[in-house]
């Protein structure tokens, strides 16, 4: 069964750095693009990063690029995201998700509160 | 980017009746290399992770109840539920991924009348 569980998540100040982490099982990490999406309170769900099944390609969306950064490790089968210069707006559930094409396998998330 | 337009942004059906939420892309979506549409339909009830229910614009996942049904290509594209359970109840995301970023519609959310 697969099984994607993140973590990490907090309360963190505007301005704040914020690592979280997804830690996969079930599959071969190896050999899937891993996403991020989160979803604010209320509000829809935003895709936010991508990393290639051998971490060779990477992709964000427009309102993280430059401050995001997606990584992996598949000795630890671990999923990463390095958050900085984090403002209110990036509050919200984030999820890890994968799949061969649509995102067919979710955690259940972490919640990040960006407030000072 | 592209762009994805749900509409309605919220909706309330009889049970038993017909449900119909559109996606507008404003980009195709369609590779001509295969005749494929990269979108798919999820349905995400609250405090679960989002099921993913139709891929390819109208291929329903293993297990999911043929009351759902996805049409369209290219720009324009609609789900469907025949006839709309309890259950069905759920806020529903169309999402491209043609290319990245994988960007999903806003939501459109389905009560009950």
């Amino acid at each position: 069964e697969v099984q994607l569980v993140e973590s990490g998540g907090g309360l963190v100040q505007p301005g704040g750095s914020l690592r979280l982490s997804c830690a996969a099982s079930g599959f071969t990490f190896s050999n899937y693009w891993i996403h991020w999406v989160r979803q604010a309170p209320g509000k829809g769900l935003v895709w936010v990063s991508r990393i290639k099944d051998d971490g060779s390609i990477t992709d964000y969306a427009d309102s993280v690029k430059g401050r995001f950064t997606i990584s992996r490790d598949s000795a630890k089968n671990t999923l990463y995201l390095q958050m900085n210069s984090l403002s209110v707006e990036d509050t919200a559930v984030y999820f890890c998700a994968t799949g061969t094409f649509m995102l067919d396998s979710w955690g259940h998330g972490t919640l990040v509160t960006v407030s000072s | 980017d592209i762009v994805m337009t749900q509409s309605p942004d919220s909706l309330a059906v009889s049970l038993g009746e017909r449900a119909t939420i559109n996606c507008k892309s404003n980009h195709s979506l369609l590779y001509n290399s295969n005749k494929k549409s990269y979108l798919g339909w999820y349905q995400h009830k609250p405090g679960q992770p989002p099921k993913v229910l139709i891929n390819w614009a109208s291929t329903r996942e293993s297990g999911v109840p043929d009351r759902f049904s996805g049409s369209g290509s290219g720009t324009d594209f609609t789900l469907t539920i025949s006839s709309l359970q309890a259950e069905d109840v759920a806020v529903y995301y169309c999402q491209q991924y043609y290319n990245a970023p994988y960007t999903f519609g806003q939501g459109t959310k389905l009560e009950i009348k």
